[in-house]
């Protein structure tokens, strides 16, 4: 069974402008959530998509979205790419569903994203 | 919300050791507890999870255990290798869609 899939997986963007990253979860998965990674800020959650909607945001400003499409594919983007905005972006795919807890969370090896 | 605090940062033994990783957490609602290693370059990778009415969990070498009263969990490595050096990270989440609050990881080094 394949994997978290994630594209592209380096990229190099200038500031100012805005970045779109793609996520397949896991055949059967519903649920995909999206993570931010850093040395300074560790693993921070962004957003969680399940039939295609979202049902959790963390604390990031309103440049950072998301939307998942019916095949449960997901999309973030970012908009007006600051220098901070450099990090590992982590797809994550899980079972989903009513249950909020004890869904095993799988991650996808990730998009590095460099701000020049 | 929740926090988690994860001792120590980093941690170094030789091969053949026993490596033990602790976290705490603050949301008493919190009831999955994951624990990830992740390689450098590489994916966070689940390793072992505990649920919160479990006290402990072994998978081989590997061990959590859980303190609901005191509210933290542990993370042992029995048999230590090399291959073992990683970054660990432990989690809590169940309170919140997709959501889990990591701790700021342990870096092991196995010497051989």
């Amino acid at each position: 069974k394949a994997g978290v899939t994630q594209t592209p997986r380096y990229l190099i963007k200038t500031r100012g402008q805005q970045v779109t990253l793609s996520c397949s979860p896991i055949s059967g998965h519903r649920s995909v959530s999206w993570y931010q990674q850093t040395p300074g800020q560790g693993l921070q959650f962004l957003f969680e998509y399940f039939s295609e909607t979202q049902r959790n945001k963390g604390n990031f400003p309103g440049r950072f979205s998301g939307r998942q499409f019916s095949n449960s594919r997901s999309e973030m983007n970012v908009s007006t790419l600051e220098l901070g905005d450099s990090a590992l972006y982590l797809c994550a795919s899980s079972l989903g569903g009513d249950r909020i807890s004890g869904n095993t969370i799988y991650f996808g090896e990730g998009s590095w994203l460099t701000v020049v | 919300g929740e926090n988690v605090e994860q001792h120590p940062s980093t941690l170094s033994v030789q091969e053949g050791d026993s490596a033990v990783i602790k976290c705490t957490y603050s949301d008493s609602a919190s009831n999955y507890f994951p624990w990830y290693k992740q390689e450098l370059g590489k994916r966070p990778q689940l390793i072992i999870d505990i649920r919160s009415n479990v006290g402990e969990k072994k998978d081989q070498r590997i061990a959590v255990t859980l303190n609901k009263t005191a509210k933290h969990f542990s993370l042992h490595i029995t048999e230590t290798q090399p291959e073992d050096s990683a970054v660990y990270f432990c989690a809590a989440g169940g309170t919140s869609y997709g959501k889990l609050t990591f701790g700021q990881g342990t870096i092991l080094t196995v010497h051989p």
